[in-house]
């Protein structure tokens, strides 16, 4: 079955250093990857997509991602993070026939001044 | 703002009732799909429906039910409700010729 694990939690970060979330994916085919973010009391914001092509792929708000095959992952990435960047993000896999999104379990970030 | 809206956004209500929930998609969007955020489950996807027809289901229980009417909005209807419902529900829709989901708003349900 597929599945997405976002092995991290909980990350804090100070503002202006670099951010990396992971997630790493179990799907037997080329897989359809997203990650989104929900601010508090929002919804759920798309960041950026892999469907297939160049493997880093760039997001809004200054984010990308990296998707690699021999790894199962998908992480992503910001060079800089902002203090409005503090939020939870998600990682997710589309399932092909369903084109159901399966999630992680989200990573929250908290951003340090 | 992704263009999808949900209503209403809050719900308050009592175990053994029923609520409806609402949603209008993106325009030009044909694809409608309801998941459910829970502390413990997380976002779990229910059901999806396009241009009017059930497409897919996913861990729905048998009390609640959805429909897509004509003009393309959804209602995801919640019956005999337990404490256990309370969560986030969100709407996502899609255009014909992309996957890319977009999402709603939500609306928060809570069951006392």
């Amino acid at each position: 079955a597929q599945s997405v694990t976002q092995p991290d939690i909980h990350i804090t970060v100070s503002e202006g250093a670099s951010l990396e979330l992971r997630c790493n994916y179990s799907y037997g085919a080329t897989p359809y990857l997203f990650w989104y973010v929900q601010s508090p009391g929002q919804g759920l914001q798309l960041l950026l997509k892999y469907f297939s092509g160049d493997t880093l792929v760039q997001g809004i708000k200054g984010f990308e991602a990296e998707f690699k095959r021999s790894q199962s992952s998908f992480n992503l990435r910001k060079p800089s993070v902002h203090w409005s960047d503090a939020a939870e993000y998600f990682c997710a896999v589309l399932t092909g026939t369903a084109s159901k999104l399966t999630f992680g379990t989200g990573t929250r970030l908290q951003v340090t001044l | 703002d992704s263009g999808v809206t949900q209503t209403p956004k809050h719900l308050i209500t009592a175990t053994g009732q029923r609520v409806t929930l609402r949603c209008s998609p993106r325009s030009g969007d044909l694809s409608v799909y309801w998941y459910q955020q829970s502390l413990d489950q997380g976002l779990q996807f229910l059901i999806q429906y396009y241009n009017g027809e059930e497409r897919a289901k996913g861990n729905i229980l048998e009390r609640f039910s959805a429909q897509q009417f004509p003009d393309l909005h959804s209602e995801l209807n919640l019956s005999s409700l337990e404490l256990g419902d309370s969560a986030l529900y969100f709407c996502a829709s899609s255009p014909p010729t992309t996957d890319t989901q977009y999402f709603g708003p939500g609306t928060r349900l809570t069951v006392l």
